[in-house]
């Protein structure tokens, strides 16, 4: 039981240049977010989608874009990176359901934009 | 905007005292409440959940929960020093399954 995935672990971008993080999820969870966390700053919610097929967006949205896949995938997109993406950047599940709000955070992806 | 207060820290204690973290929130309407555990250069983890007002307690880990006073703690017994790490306090947003969190509190336990 893997529980939440993420790649890759670590990435190097240029100014302007797009990407896509990965993430992935095997506890059958509904919700699935993304945050980013940066020194001073604490985790911040970029989007999330609540349930399969809805996507919302979060405190910090501008410059991303994300994608529900299905159920067990969420990525989030970099369309033209910018220096101030550079953070790392967590996935996270939750059940949503029976009133089990726990998240559960994947291992971050590191990026820096030069 | 939502808010989840925590001192930075760091907190120091001894091998073997008890650590107390603090958090306060704005949202009145909050239900769910949670402590995370954050070593450096990892991801945080889930070690307490809390619902009701009153203690909650797993292992040497006790949360403590008064919506009244809108605060909530976590207790550490018997600190250990792995136990040092960043602890964050996040509180679910009424009427949305997300959550606000705190920058985290800083534990440092000295053998």
């Amino acid at each position: 039981n893997a529980g939440v995935t993420q790649t890759p672990k670590f990435q190097v971008l240029k100014t302007g240049q797009s990407m896509t993080l990965q993430c992935a999820q095997d506890m059958n969870h509904n919700s699935m977010y993304w945050y980013r966390q940066d020194p001073g700053m604490g985790l911040r919610l970029i989007y999330y989608s609540a349930s399969e097929g809805t996507t919302d967006k979060g405190e910090v949205p501008n410059g991303y874009n994300v994608s529900r896949l299905n159920k067990r995938e969420f990525s989030l997109r970099l369309e033209s990176a910018a220096p101030s993406q550079t953070s790392v950047y967590f996935c996270a599940s939750s059940a949503s359901s029976g009133g089990r709000d726990e998240q559960y955070f994947g291992p971050g992806t590191r990026l820096t934009v030069t | 905007q939502k808010e989840v207060e925590q001192n930075s820290g760091p907190l120091s204690v001894p091998e073997g005292a008890i650590a107390s973290l603090n958090c306060t929130y704005s949202d009145r309407g909050s239900q769910s409440f949670f402590w995370y555990r954050q070593y450096s250069g990892k991801s945080p983890e889930l070690i307490m959940s809390i619902y009701s007002n009153g203690d909650k307690e797993d292992g040497r880990f006790t949360a403590q929960l008064n919506k009244a006073s809108q605060y909530v703690s976590l207790l550490i017994r018997d600190s250990q020093p792995s136990d040092s790490a960043t602890y964050l306090c996040a509180v679910r947003n009424s009427g949305y399954s997300t959550l606000t969190f705190g920058k985290g509190t800083m534990l440092l336990v000295s053998p």
